[in-house]
């Protein structure tokens, strides 16, 4: 089935350690984007990749760095994670800029 | 800045009609999403309006107004499985969605 694929569905992180999320999709969408979701709040953009070989910073990009190596794979890494980091990572793609987003299941991340 | 209201939180009877209301305040405009999302789960889209009127998709409408900053979600013949989130967010002038909190919706039988 096309999609979105992240991993690890969820995880506890010691702080100071390193983390990347995985993303990947097969639905050979050119935009992907990397959210987090808190209570509360709206969700809020990370980073994003409008293209393969391209990313841009969002509203919160801090802490976090991302590639887009080819079309399908947008790997979020944390390089120290912070407790502030604790949330819920959701990935998504859109065939373009201006087309709908489609999300990921998300990954549920617990930095101690 | 840039900011998007919508309610908390909504309670409606099941099989009754439910309007969700959402303002928004960007820099530019070029689009505005509706979304749905259940507890635990991913945000799954339900409706895109660009250009003023009333966008009707089986049991779900979506209603724009640019010149307001205005737009609304009609759910008809509520049910049960209606019971969720809904994300209201624009995409500004850079093509980049900005998200409203989300109101919860609650079905009561």
């Amino acid at each position: 089935i096309a999609g979105i694929t992240q991993a690890p569905t969820s995880q506890i992180l010691a702080a100071g350690r390193r983390m990347t999320l995985r993303c990947t999709q097969d639905m050979r969408h050119n935009a992907m984007y990397w959210y987090r979701q808190d209570l509360g709040l709206g969700l809020r953009l990370i980073h994003y990749s409008n293209t393969a070989g391209t990313t841009g910073k969002g509203e919160v990009p801090d802490g976090y760095s991302v590639s887009r190596a080819n079309t399908d794979d947008f790997p979020l890494t944390l390089a120290s994670a912070v407790p502030s980091q604790t949330s819920v990572y959701f990935c998504a793609s859109s065939e373009d800029t201006n087309q709908p987003q489609h999300f990921g299941d998300g990954t549920r991340l617990s930095i101690l | 800045g840039q900011n998007i209201d919508q309610p908390t939180e909504m309670t409606a009877t099941e099989g009754a009609i439910v309007q969700i209301n959402c303002t928004y305040q960007t820099s530019g405009f070029n689009g505005l999403f509706w979304y749905q999302q259940h507890a635990g789960e991913a945000p799954t889209f339900l409706s895109y309006n660009v250009l003023d009127g009333l966008e009707e998709k089986g049991r779900f409408s979506s209603f724009l107004s640019r010149s307001k900053g205005y737009s609304y979600l009609l759910l008809k013949e509520l049910q049960m499985k209606d019971s969720a989130s809904y994300l209201c967010a624009v995409m500004d002038s850079n093509y980049q969605l900005i998200w409203g909190a989300g109101t919860k919706l609650i079905i009561k039988p």
